[in-house]
């Protein structure tokens, strides 16, 4: 199964918002599974682990900021960081669950804070 | 505090065996589900194998099916994975993640991770 597609990089100021998109197919993101879907977002600093930052598609950890929202539609979600800051510079990488039981990630996006 | 330690990378000839373990701790290890993630050199993350928190729920990607195998010991609150017949592109970080409740498909906890290079 191939990975899920999301844009190399984006960049933003300081201040603005960004959305990265994450492209699947109906049999992972486009899936809901036993009702629900199963899409998270992860950031990614350098030398770092992965944190997690959504789940379920909107669903935001305890300790998250409210400045970083998902969403969905069809075969697309999508991570919207608002109001961005200088410490949002990492990259991204959304994941689904997939009607095969397995998780498939996407390749990544490095976000740049100009 | 939850804490996962990776441990058992190296070098390993293309065909040899491997077992890296990750070693957790701060929560109740038996109520969740495990999984190791890997990242290959300049390429993205890869969720390689899950496991239920009972030991009895096994899902993997099929490159790794008959090479690979996760098991835990809920006893020591230890997560492994046992690579076989490894092949250069097996190369990688290889990550343990805790799922975030029970046994959904949503990793907050990540170990450091540990190097595993098949090379000749």
């Amino acid at each position: 199964q191939s990975a899920l597609t999301q844009p190399a990089s984006v960049s933003g100021s300081p201040g603005q918002s960004i959305t990265i998109s994450c492209t699947g197919t109906s049999g992972d993101i486009g899936s809901d599974i036993g009702g629900r879907n199963y899409v998270s977002w992860y950031q990614r600093h350098p030398g770092k682990a992965p944190k997690l930052m959504i789940y379920e598609v909107t669903h935001r950890p305890s300790g998250v900021s409210n400045r970083f929202s998902g969403s969905k539609s069809g075969n697309t979600a999508s991570l919207t960081i608002s109001g961005l800051q200088a410490e949002d510079e990492a990259d991204y990488y959304c994941s689904s669950f997939t009607n095969s039981a397995t998780v498939i990630f996407g390749g990544g996006t490095k976000l740049t804070v100009l | 505090e939850v804490q996962l330690l990776e441990s058992g990378g190296g070098l390993v000839q293309p065909g040899g065996s491997l077992r890296v373990s990750c070693a957790a701790s701060g929560f109740s290890f038996s109520e969740y589900g495990m999984n190791w993630v890997r990242q290959a050199p300049g390429k993205g993350l890869e969720w390689v194998l899950g496991i239920g928190g009972s030991g009895g729920s096994i899902t993997q990607l099929d490159s790794v099916k008959g090479r690979f195998t996760i098991s835990r010991d809920n006893s020591k609150n230890m997560l492994y994975l046992q690579m076989n017949s490894l092949r250069v592109e097996d190369t990688a970080v290889y990550y343990c993640a805790k799922d975030l409740s029970g046994d959904s498909p949503h990793f907050d906890s990540w170990g450091q991770g540990t190097l595993v290079t098949v090379s000749s």
